[in-house]
């Protein structure tokens, strides 16, 4: 069974940083490819970024050039780097794995979510 | 990039059948996924690659496409069903982003 557990979520002024994790199991995250996503308190859901498994990234234009995804072999976990935080960056943090197959992609399964408060 | 746009309610009184439905130009080319994502928990995944259910999803879910929309029904709506209900497809700008619809919450009734 794959389960994905994020980490790292918490409260953060705005400007500053923070790291969200997902450690994987049941799936080799290096080849896969991998995404976030994000859902603002009472709002719907916004696909952040994606890794894929050649390593190509790409970001939402909310976030390009503030946010990095990466994944790392050895611990076999997935991350986000999220620099230059704003409020409006509040939100549950979801990773989930991309299927793609026959051309169609689709998001499965999905970790809990973790939780990111930007604000003074 | 695209949008896809969800009608933001709809209800289905206990048994019936409802259709949700997700317009977009990206729908044209593209097929939807679908989740359903009940109150504090993580999206599910309910169907994928135009109308395949993933293992564990009843069948009373169906998915299909015409032209720019995309349509989940449920058949027989049951009160585990109450939840919000989003689609999914990659932007079809060749931007390799991906759009989610503005979701739309099912109550039954």
């Amino acid at each position: 069974e794959v389960q994905l557990v994020e980490s790292g979520g918490g409260l953060v002024q705005p400007g500053g940083s923070l790291r969200l994790s997902c450690a994987a199991s049941g799936l080799t995250v290096n080849s896969n490819y991998m995404s976030w996503v994000r859902q603002a308190p009472g709002k719907g859901l916004e696909w952040v970024s994606v890794i894929y498994g050649g390593g190509r990234t790409y970001y939402a234009d909310s976030v390009k050039g503030r946010f990095t995804i990466s994944r790392h072999n050895s611990n076999n976990t997935l991350y986000l780097q999220m620099n230059s935080l704003r409020p409006e960056d509040t939100a549950v943090y979801y990773c989930t794995r991309v299927w793609l197959i026959r051309g169609w992609e689709w998001f499965d399964p999905w970790g809990q979510g973790t939780l990111v408060t930007v604000s003074s | 990039s695209s949008e896809v746009t969800q009608d933001p309610a709809v209800s289905v009184a206990l048994g019936q059948t409802v259709r949700i439905t997700c317009q977009g130009d990206s729908l044209r080319s593209i097929y939807a996924s679908w989740y359903q994502q009940k109150p504090g928990q993580a999206p599910v995944l309910v169907i994928y690659d135009k109308n395949n259910r993933p293992s564990g999803i009843p069948d009373r879910f169906s998915g299909s496409s015409s032209g720019n929309t995309a349509s989940l029904t449920i058949t027989g709506a049951q009160a585990e069903d109450e939840a919000d209900y989003y689609c999914c497809s990659r932007d079809s700008s060749g931007n390799h982003h991906y759009v989610f619809g503005t979701g739309t919450k099912v109550t039954v009734l």
